[in-house]
């Protein structure tokens, strides 16, 4: 299986709801990431797990909050997000997180539209 | 700041012709890969080429690398309708001990047939 799966596919949410996206790998990766990309631009690092612990939070706000709660599962908890949060959110796994040496594998990202 | 920048930003090109995209970037780096975006959906990895390589092919793709320039460009031949698609460059920081990817702005490639 070398697939990386988001779920959902599309989320639209109120500024004051509490949702979480969802990605899952089984291909043994042992490094995670979430990244935010914005129409028309390039993808942007939000974070990095690394053996299931956060290597790199990239000035992310606090409302979002991610979460690895084994090898094979990334989750991204949201709340209390702005309009401008809308975005495709894209998760992508390496087998480890060492010098870049790995491709990433990107999942179809989930689309958040943030009313 | 982004490590890599492309360009063109975007290239419109017919069926069969060859498309070159060029990327630069900025400090010293591990290896510099290139990725592919279909309208809305995940990226695809291309090719990586490593800081002492100078040439790669990977199929139609040929991705060449100037440490000297910090330049790197993609070369996809005999383009196809499918090949439409956005296409990022991203480099790995050299000297770091786990380096995350940095992407570059992308050049959006149009096939038409």
């Amino acid at each position: 299986d070398t697939e990386v799966t988001q779920t959902p596919k599309h989320l639209v949410m109120g500024m004051t709801n509490k949702k979480s996206l969802k990605c899952e790998q089984h291909m043994g990766h042992r490094a995670m990431y979430w990244y935010k990309q914005k129409a028309k631009k390039p993808p942007e690092l939000m974070f990095v797990y690394s053996y299931e612990k956060l290597s790199i939070n990239e000035s992310v706000p606090s409302r979002f909050s991610p979460e690895c709660p084994n090898s094979s599962l990334l989750n991204l908890h949201l709340h209390a997000l702005q309009p401008e949060d809308s975005a495709l959110y894209l998760c992508a796994s390496s087998l480890l997180y060492s010098q870049g040496e790995n491709e990433q594998f990107f999942g179809p990202g989930t689309r958040l539209t943030v009313l | 700041s982004q490590q890599g920048e492309e360009d063109p930003q975007a290239l419109s090109i017919q069926e069969g012709e060859n498309a070159t995209m060029n990327c630069s970037y900025k400090t010293s780096i591990n290896n510099l890969q290139w990725y592919r975006q279909n309208s809305g959906r995940g990226l695809v990895h291309l090719i990586l080429i490593r800081s002492n390589e100078r040439e790669k092919h990977s199929g139609r793709l040929r991705v060449t690398l100037d440490t000297s320039k910090k330049s790197s460009s993609l070369l996809i031949t005999a383009s196809r309708a499918a090949d439409t698609a956005s296409y990022f460059c991203a480099t790995a920081l050299a000297n770091q001990a786990g380096t995350a990817l940095i992407f570059g702005k992308g050049t959006t490639l149009s096939v038409s047939s």
